[in-house]
């Protein structure tokens, strides 16, 4: 079974409205991470949060992680056209010489 | 630095036909990995090679068949194609770090879409 567990499905809001999506995972991690898909296109790498961290910002993105409730939120602000895309957060594990993907959640920004 | 590149980009294969999608890396990267996406399912991953020489069995290897006999390349082969493998193929690679610690991106390919009639 997948360790991380996106939420929502599907996001759709209007240009410049802030965007938040969730994760979920279920074992213990090392690190999160959370990537982009354009449609047609493979992953993207957007940012790494250490399992010791509580947040982390890179440009327009927030990513927070609560290990306590095992969960981590990627929020986009001021989103734009282009942020229309499907989101995947995937879980590092100590020990582990591979990610785990989440199914993804799929944004879409409405001019 | 073309980053991860598949070839093909797409292919129509016929039920028990056979077929290899090639992977290839110029970023001198240990870790090799073939994904599969499906609709509602994510990715999943097939199979993934620790370095030259070297492959393991990931999520849902069944049907599939790996190589890495160079580091720069990792080939995935169907020998007998189905239905049930019509899907988007991904690979990815990424650098070694020490110890297993997850603490690495991985870098995508653009996709191979296989469609098996």
């Amino acid at each position: 079974s997948q360790q991380g567990e996106e939420d929502p499905q599907a996001l759709s809001i209007q240009e410049g409205e802030n965007a938040t999506m969730n994760c979920s995972y279920k074992t213990s991690i090392n690190n999160l991470q959370w990537y982009r898909q354009n449609s047609g296109r493979g992953l993207v790498h957007l940012i790494l949060i250490r399992s010791n961290e509580r947040e982390k910002h890179s440009g327009r993105l927030r990513v927070t992680l609560d290990t306590s409730k095992k969960s981590s939120s990627l929020l986009i602000t001021a989103s734009r056209a282009a942020d229309t895309a499907s989101y995947f957060c995937a879980t590092g594990i100590q020990g582990a010489q591979k990610l785990v993907f989440g199914q993804g959640t799929r944004l879409t920004i409405n001019p | 630095n073309a980053g991860v590149t598949q070839t093909p980009k797409f292919r129509v294969l016929k039920t028990g036909q056979s077929m290899t999608l090639l992977c290839a890396q110029d970023m001198n990267h240990e870790y090799m990995y073939w994904y599969r996406q499906d609709p509602g399912m994510g990715l999943r991953l097939i199979h993934y090679s620790v370095g030259e020489g070297t492959t393991a069995k990931g999520e849902v290897p069944d049907g599939y068949n790996v190589s890495r006999l160079k580091k720069q390349n990792f080939l995935l082969g169907l020998e007998s194609a189905a239905p049930s493998q019509t899907s988007v193929y991904f690979c990815a690679s990424r650098s070694y770090l020490g110890t297993g610690n997850g603490l690495y991106e991985q870098y995508f390919g653009p996709g191979t879409r296989l469609t098996v009639t």
